[in-house]
């Protein structure tokens, strides 16, 4: 399968600790996106990288929050000291083309609960 | 990027053709119309995008209004697996940059037996 994958898939964690996820993209795929879903509300984008640069931060990634993408490849997502309201669905997407139209591919998503 | 207002939920029975609404009336020039959906606990899934043209791949058809105010997404032969959240956005595109996918609540819509 070489679609973008997401590491793990489920998280259950109590509040104050630490938690970090992993996206995959699709291999060639410059540009990677991470969104946070909470039940019942569509996907709401959070940061976004091309290659290593991380170019854009929504408003909703609060200062807990913090996004690597080493080398270009694979993304990291932190989320510090959790709180309940953290709990939801965080989906990665990529997407190859520089410029226009290109479509994002979304990985399965990472389902965070915190208790 | 331009706001979009769809149905909640929609009802479809299977083998009929699926025909999902979305009104965006205060989209710009530069701006694309694209769908996707969601099926139950996945990511989205891209199904199709357009600019002024209709347009038609193995999953859909868009049709786009001639003031481009308004479009159609149209499954043809619907079938239980189409069952998902289906999501219209409107999304500007340029070579000098790009734009990230502002999601709204979408329709939910059940294709039954």
């Amino acid at each position: 399968d070489t679609g973008v994958s997401q590491d793990p898939r489920h998280k259950i964690t109590k509040r104050g600790q630490n938690v970090t996820f992993r996206c995959d993209p699709i291999s060639e795929h410059n540009r990677l996106y991470w969104y946070r879903q909470t039940l019942g509300q569509g996907p709401e984008f959070l940061t976004y990288f091309q290659n290593e640069a991380q170019l854009e931060k929504s408003r909703l990634l609060s200062d807990r929050f913090s996004a690597e993408r080493p080398k270009g490849s694979f993304s990291t997502l932190e989320i510090q000291r959790t709180e309940q309201g953290d709990s939801a669905m965080y989906l990665c997407a990529s997407s190859l083309r520089a410029g226009g139209p290109g479509e994002q591919f979304f990985g399965p998503g990472t389902r965070l609960t915190v208790l | 990027d331009a706001k979009t207002t769809q149905p909640t939920s929609m009802d479809c029975a299977e083998g009929r053709a699926a025909n999902l609404p979305c009104n965006h009336s205060t989209i710009s020039g530069n701006e694309y119309v694209y769908w996707y959906r969601q099926i139950h606990s996945q990511g989205p899934q891209y199904i199709i995008h357009g600019l002024k043209n209709n347009e038609t791949n193995e999953m859909a058809s868009l049709i786009i209004t001639e003031d481009r105010k308004s479009s159609t997404l149209i499954l043809p032969h619907a079938t239980l697996r189409d069952t998902a959240v289906y999501y219209c956005i409107v999304r500007v595109a340029s070579n000098s940059g790009y734009s990230t996918l502002t999601f709204g609540k979408g329709t939910m819509l059940l294709v039954s037996p």
